[in-house]
């Protein structure tokens, strides 16, 4: 299986501050990588997918970059909205396996 | 729109067997793969397996190749997550997804159903 992980665990910031989280693959990736948000209580949203390409509906704030084995989700200036957890999942090989998660808390 | 609806939350006491649904709406149901995701309590994300309601075929990650059976029923676009025996460390929330058309990615997400087996 392919291992991901993602860094920082935790992440605290503030309310305008520009995030970024990072997630790297046990072996390339090429730009096969989505990311998702959760929510207490609720089920992920997606975000990003092939890496780069922003979900219809997801705010222009979110994007996504890299490729290979080291990839980033960038949020430009956080809103109260924004402190979820977040995931990245790799699908260029099955088991599709998923990082184990930032959760971005408030500062 | 597209809507991935699942059954309830499910309480269960080991050694019981358990099937929980997914039904589909909105899009052609047999052109999507569909899967299956675990989250244990106050963890991350697991991806279990997915199905293809065409034809049935069906995928599993090795974590739970035999722990777990998936299955569909293309006729009315549901999919299902069996199992056989339950143990407590099977207590978690249980997520369908839609996998994208030509990619590996989940969405939409079904709302979960929350499984809990204790003695």
């Amino acid at each position: 299986d392919i291992q991901m992980t993602q860094s920082p665990s935790t992440l605290s910031a503030s309310v305008g501050d520009r995030v970024t989280i990072t997630c790297r693959a046990s072996r390339s990736l090429s730009s096969w990588l989505a990311w998702y948000q959760q929510k207490p209580g609720k089920a992920p949203k997606l975000l990003i997918y092939k890496a780069s390409s922003l979900e219809s509906g997801a705010p222009s704030r979110f994007s996504g970059s890299g490729s290979g084995t080291e990839f980033t989700l960038t949020i430009s200036s956080l809103l109260p909205d924004d402190f979820a957890t977040y995931y990245c999942q790799q699908y260029a090989s099955s088991p599709y396996t998923f990082g184990q998660g930032t959760i971005l808390e408030i500062k | 729109e597209v809507q991935l609806v699942q059954s309830g939350a499910e309480v269960k006491k080991p050694g019981e067997s358990l099937k929980i649904s997914c039904k589909g709406s909105g899009y052609s149901f047999t052109n999507y793969w569909i899967g299956w995701v675990r989250q244990m309590p106050g963890k991350g994300l697991a991806w279990m397996g997915i199905i293809y309601p065409g034809d049935s075929d069906t995928r599993y990650s090795p974590s739970f190749q035999g722990q777990v059976t998936i299955s569909v029923d293309k006729s009315i676009s549901t999919a299902y997550l069996q199992w056989t025996s339950l143990k407590a460390s099977d207590t978690a929330m249980y997520y369908c997804a839609r996998r994208g058309p030509s990619d590996g990615w989940f969405d939409p997400w079904g709302q979960g159903t929350l499984v809990t087996v204790s003695s």
